[in-house]
């Protein structure tokens, strides 16, 4: 059974900094990984894919990596703003299947 | 033009009452999803359909039941609403599922809240 944690929770930093947000799962068995960010009251945004070939991607100040090993996937936020701040949750499907397991999320804060 | 919409956006209802919820995507994808995020906002799937076909059947009372007229629009009926079915619901929407390339695209989500 996929079981996803993302660490941490919450997260508040100024302005500027570099952030790494962590998703990890127990089912490495993925054909895919995917982060989304969520804004208060709105729906779920695709950030970044990352298909199960590869090790990284990138979208702007976002870089996504993975390492189905170790069952481990984090995303780097470069240069934080203001407008970085929502919650951010990946998601990676069950073996074989299509229901993707979302994580609990990280509520990020940057604050001006 | 809206990818995957929602209606209703917000919906306020009775205990005991009987509610639908609509989605509809113009993406062209065939496969669509609802998942309900509750109050804690934990995200967790319900149904899924591939192509007007019930693929994803979750551990979901019985009062719900999902139809798929047609692979462009995936619809929520909710029987004798209970004050635990206060939650919000998205509907999704992704092609190529089963693939490393399949990417979700979500609707802005529907909030229900029984009374």
């Amino acid at each position: 059974k996929q079981e996803v944690t993302q660490i941490p929770a919450a997260l508040s930093v100024p302005e500027g900094e570099n952030l790494v947000l962590n998703c990890s799962f127990t089912d490495s068995a993925i054909y895919n990984l995917q982060w989304f960010r969520q804004d208060p009251g709105k729906g779920l945004t695709s950030l970044l894919l990352i298909q199960s070939s590869q090790r990284e991607q990138t979208s702007g100040r976002l870089n996504a990596s993975l390492d189905k090993s170790s069952g481990r996937s984090t995303l780097y936020i470069a240069a934080s703003q203001p407008g970085d701040s929502a919650t951010y949750l990946c998601a990676v499907p069950t073996s074989g299947t299509y229901k993707y397991i979302f994580g609990t999320g990280t509520r990020l804060k940057v604050l001006a | 033009d809206t990818a995957v919409s929602q209606t209703p956006k917000y919906l306020v209802t009775q205990m005991g009452n009987d509610k639908s919820i609509k989605c509809e995507q113009n993406l062209g994808h065939d496969t669509m999803y609802w998942y309900k995020q509750d109050s804690k906002k934990f995200l967790k799937i319900m149904f899924s359909y591939n192509n007007k076909e019930l693929i994803i059947n979750e551990t979901v009372p019985n009062r719900f039941s999902p139809k798929s007229p047609d692979k462009a629009h995936l619809n929520l009926h909710i029987n004798s609403l209970e004050l635990g079915d206060s939650a919000v619901y998205f509907c999704a929407s992704s092609q190529l599922a089963g693939s490393g390339a399949n990417v979700l695209t979500f609707g802005a989500g529907s909030r229900l809240t029984v009374l």
